[in-house]
């Protein structure tokens, strides 16, 4: 079955620590591919997303995500994570249309 | 508004009760959509409405569960009959089309706890 796959579901960092969440997908065609972020209290919000082109996405608050379209893969990326990055990311994925997310990963950032 | 809006934001209810739930979707957008967010799984799709388009119920878990959308805006989702399981947060989102460019505005959701 198509499927969309986060490998982590909490991850705890200190600030300033690099920042990588996996992100895996099952489908086999042409995808667009989004990182959505869902802070305490607030509701989900687009992160930054892939349609084509250079496949090193870059969107807001300093994250990166990159496309590996031999890994099925999107991982989002961040330098330097800051405590107020503390919130719970989404992977999703649109094939044909149909918009299917992650599980979702629980960040943690340690002031 | 200038987002989607959903109420109410909590509901608690009592298994085998009916409950509705609103979504306002943003003013323009011809596309909604409704998923459900439980702890742990994710988000999962629900029904899907384009502008005067029959509805794309294909992720509705049962028949207890239905959706409609009143002159093309605002959608009240209904579930009959709830169970402990339905318990969850209801999401509605909107988009200006089904072709996702601009990626999908949500709502705050709707908190369902059935006791």
């Amino acid at each position: 079955a198509q499927s969309v796959s986060q490998h982590n579901h909490h991850v705890i960092l200190s600030e300033a620590a690099s920042l990588e969440l996996g992100c895996n997908y099952s489908y086999g065609g042409t995808v667009n591919l989004f990182w959505y972020v869902q802070y305490p209290g607030q509701h989900l919000q687009l992160l930054l997303k892939y349609f084509s082109g250079d496949p090193l996405v870059k969107g807001i608050k300093g994250f990166e995500a990159e496309f590996i379209k031999s890994k099925f893969s999107f991982n989002l990326r961040k330098p330097s994570v800051q405590w107020s990055d503390t919130a719970e990311y989404f992977c999703a994925v649109n094939y044909n249309n149909d918009m299917r997310f992650g599980a979702g990963t629980r960040l943690t950032v340690k002031p | 508004g200038a987002g989607v809006s959903q109420s109410p934001s909590n509901k608690v209810t009592e298994k085998g009760k009916d409950v509705e739930l609103r979504c306002d979707p943003i003013s323009g957008h011809t596309a909604l959509y409704w998923y459900r967010q439980s702890l742990g799984q994710g988000l999962e799709f629900l029904i899907y409405f384009q502008g005067n388009s029959a509805p794309d119920k294909s992720g509705l878990p049962s028949d207890r569960f239905s959706a409609e959308r009143t002159g093309g805006s605002v959608s009240t989702l209904t579930i009959q009959r709830t169970q402990q399981e339905d318990s969850a947060v209801y999401l509605c989102a909107s988009s200006f089309s089904r072709t996702v460019y601009y990626g999908y505005t949500f709502g705050s959701g709707t908190r369902l706890t059935v006791v």
